[in-house]
């Protein structure tokens, strides 16, 4: 059982490229999630999804975009990437939006 | 809004040392509460967690009571070990809404000495 996958691990973007993070979890679950954690600020949700066909914004969702055009996956999109955007993504998942399974998360860098 | 305080770190322990990291929240009606470890390199895993009040939650020897007269979730471990080196975050996802969402705190980094 894979859990939550997210590719890539690692990315070196230079500032105004475009990128979409992967992520993909086997579990059937409804709830996703994306968050970013920069050191030691915790981690921020940026976007969400309750289902298939429903996104919605966290906290921090200026620069992103997400679909969720599946149950499976949940992409999420960096559009002119910038250097604030450098971060560690991770992506969740959770049957009920309660306990949350994490993907190992994707270190971007922006130069 | 939700939110959830940490005591912050980094904390350095001894082995076989006593740990408490103290947690509280600020959130309507009864949230679930959860505990999280992040070891070096890796995504969070849930470590415990409690769903009403005065709940225990218990794992690997962690423990955390849910005590809603103080909105706390406090951390203990009788005695850490080196392996317990990591960062552990408090969490609560509320008990009511369509937007089920997790709320973190900062952190706190918990490095244990042999």
């Amino acid at each position: 059982n894979a859990g939550v996958t997210q590719t890539p691990k690692f990315r070196i973007l230079k500032i105004g490229q475009s990128m979409t993070l992967q992520c993909a979890q086997d579990m059937n679950h409804n709830y996703m999630y994306w968050y970013r954690q920069d050191p030691g600020m915790g981690l921020k949700l940026i976007y969400y999804s309750v289902g298939a066909g429903i996104t919605d914004k966290g906290e921090v969702p200026n620069g992103y975009n997400v679909s969720r055009s599946t149950t499976e996956d949940f992409p999420l999109r960096l559009e002119l990437a910038a250097p604030s955007q450098t971060s560690v993504y991770f992506c969740a998942s959770s049957p009920r939006g309660e306990e949350a399974f994490f993907g190992q998360g994707t270190r971007l860098t922006v130069v | 809004g939700n939110s959830v305080t940490q005591m912050e770190g980094p904390v350095t322990l001894s082995e076989e040392a006593f740990l408490t990291i103290n947690c509280t929240y600020t959130a309507t009606g009864y949230p679930s509460l959860f505990w999280y470890v992040q070891y070096p390199g890796e995504g969070l895993q849930l470590l415990l967690k409690a769903t009403k009040a005065d709940d225990k939650g218990s794992n690997k020897g962690f423990e955390a009571t849910y005590r809603k007269e103080t909105t706390s979730f406090h951390l203990e471990k009788g005695s850490v070990q080196v392996s317990d080196s990591a960062v552990y975050f408090c969490a609560l996802s509320p008990s009511s809404g369509s937007a089920r969402q997790l709320t973190f705190g900062s952190g706190t980094q918990l490095t244990v000495l042999p």
